[in-house]
């Protein structure tokens, strides 16, 4: 069965310095791996995918992703946080129906 | 801009009503989506899969006689909550698969901004 785990329920991190939030998968086959970010009272945003080819992906708001395969990581980067960065990101992975497999989420604070 | 549209994006009703909620692709046609829900502080659980012109696809624990899906068009799925209790108060979001296009090998997701649905 395909899942996806994300270790930490929150992250903390100041203003100004690099975050990560971690992410493993468990895929039979080729992952297809995304990040989706929710801020509070809002809908789900797409950030960024990995399909093939480079192994660090970037997306959207300056957000990048590195897909390791010998770990089956694919961690959230981004080498400088925003306070409006705090919010919640799902890892997810979609199977060969293109149904959508969420992680838990982590909440990312970001203090000034 | 978006290419999948719930609506509506807020709803109150009253506890023995039924709300429904309605998933739109925007610019393609999509034969095939989906619907989650995301109780409160928990992870997105995928409820059904809406096929276009089939009856829809429930994952196990889903009451498809409460949580009625149609999908009668290619660009619309709905998915009705009928006599909702307090305990159905959740977040509710779509996804459409939007087939290849413009060149691009593959099918592509594309998420709703989800529909806040509160039972009182």
């Amino acid at each position: 069965a395909q899942s996806v785990a994300q270790p930490e329920d929150q992250v903390n991190v100041a203003e100004g310095n690099p975050l990560t939030v971690k992410c493993t998968y468990s895929v039979s086959g080729n992952p297809y791996l995304f990040w989706y970010v929710q801020y509070p009272n809002r809908g789900l945003q797409f950030l960024l995918k990995y399909i093939t080819g480079d192994n660090l992906v970037k997306g959207s708001y300056g957000f990048e992703a590195e897909f390791n395969k010998s770990q089956t990581s694919f961690h959230l980067k981004k080498p400088s946080a925003l306070v409006s960065d705090s919010a919640l990101y799902f890892c997810a992975v979609h199977t060969g129906g293109f149904k959508t497999i969420f992680g838990a989420g982590t909440r990312l604070f970001v203090k000034a | 801009g978006a290419v999948v549209s719930q609506h509506p994006s807020r709803v109150i009703c009253k506890s023995g009503t039924s709300v429904k909620i309605e998933c739109r692709s925007l610019d393609f046609q999509a034969t095939t989506m989906f619907w989650y829900r995301q109780f409160p502080k928990q992870s997105l659980m995928l409820m059904a899969t809406s096929n276009e012109g089939s009856k829809a696809t429930y994952e196990q624990g889903v009451e498809k006689d409460k949580f009625l899906i149609n999908h009668a068009s290619l660009t619309l799925s709905t998915l009705t909550v009928t006599s909702a209790h307090p305990e159905d108060s959740s977040f509710y979001i779509c996804s459409a698969l939007s087939p290849p296009k413009g060149g691009r090998s593959g099918n592509t997701i594309y998420f709703g901004e989800g529909s806040w649905l509160t039972v009182v």
